[in-house]
């Protein structure tokens, strides 16, 4: 199975900052077939990018996805207040499923 | 609005078996699968199976086989996800999540509000 490493495990910035965030893959995602999800705490996940550069719907433009094969990135260009949550990539080109094991984004 | 409802929490002994229901509206049940995966606190996401619940066709984590069983009432539009044999490493929050379309790969979105599911003697 394809195994996903998410760096830094934790990450801290201050509002207006920018993120960037790593997920690595183990063998190559061939399809970009990588997406991006948000958790805030007690809440579930929500989908933020598919395809590996596509936003879902209703998602803010700060919010990008970029890479390809083995390396991907999630960058938020500019850190609101209610973007400090736990990120976690996920794979879908090959069975089964994975996902990264996250990365906690907190306020410095 | 595309919407997953789950059922209530749930504390079970070990030993015994766990059914958590996915209520499926806003949208044609039978268009899309549904996944299943569970997160124990304070770690990370784990995918445990899917169902099509157009021809109730099922695929499961080789981690779960054996121990899961998904399944569909299709009037009601609402999936199940049942698992046996509970240890105390079964305590997590489950989550449904409904895929891209049919036996397609896929992201997940949207998903369940999450159910907790306690195994303690």
């Amino acid at each position: 199975e394809i195994v996903l490493t998410q760096s830094p495990s934790t990450l801290s910035l201050s509002p207006g900052e920018r993120a960037t965030l790593s997920c690595r893959a183990s063998q190559s995602v061939s399809t970009n077939y990588l997406a991006w999800y948000q958790q805030r705490p007690g809440q579930a996940p929500r989908l933020l990018i598919s395809g590996a550069s596509s936003r879902a719907t209703g998602i803010p433009d700060r919010f990008s996805g970029s890479g390809s094969r083995t390396d991907f990135t999630l960058t938020i260009s500019r850190l609101e207040p209610e973007d400090f949550a736990v990120y976690y990539c996920h794979q879908y080109d090959s069975s089964p499923t994975t996902f990264g094991q996250g990365t906690k984004l907190e306020i410095k | 609005q595309v919407q997953l409802v789950q059922s209530g929490a749930e504390v079970k002994k070990p030993g015994a078996s766990v059914k958590v229901s996915c209520k499926a509206s806003g949208y044609s049940f039978t268009t899309f699968d549904i996944n299943w995966v569970r997160q124990a606190t304070g770690q990370g996401l784990e995918w445990m199976g899917w169902m099509n619940p157009y021809s109730g066709g099922t695929g499961y984590a080789q981690k779960f086989q054996g121990r899961v069983t998904i399944s569909r009432n299709t009037s009601i539009n609402t999936v199940y996800m049942e698992l046996s044999s509970l240890t105390s490493e079964d305590t997590a929050v489950y989550y449904c999540a409904r895929g891209h379309g049919l036996a397609v790969a896929g992201e997940f979105d949207p998903w369940g509000q999450g159910t907790l599911v306690t195994v303690s003697s």
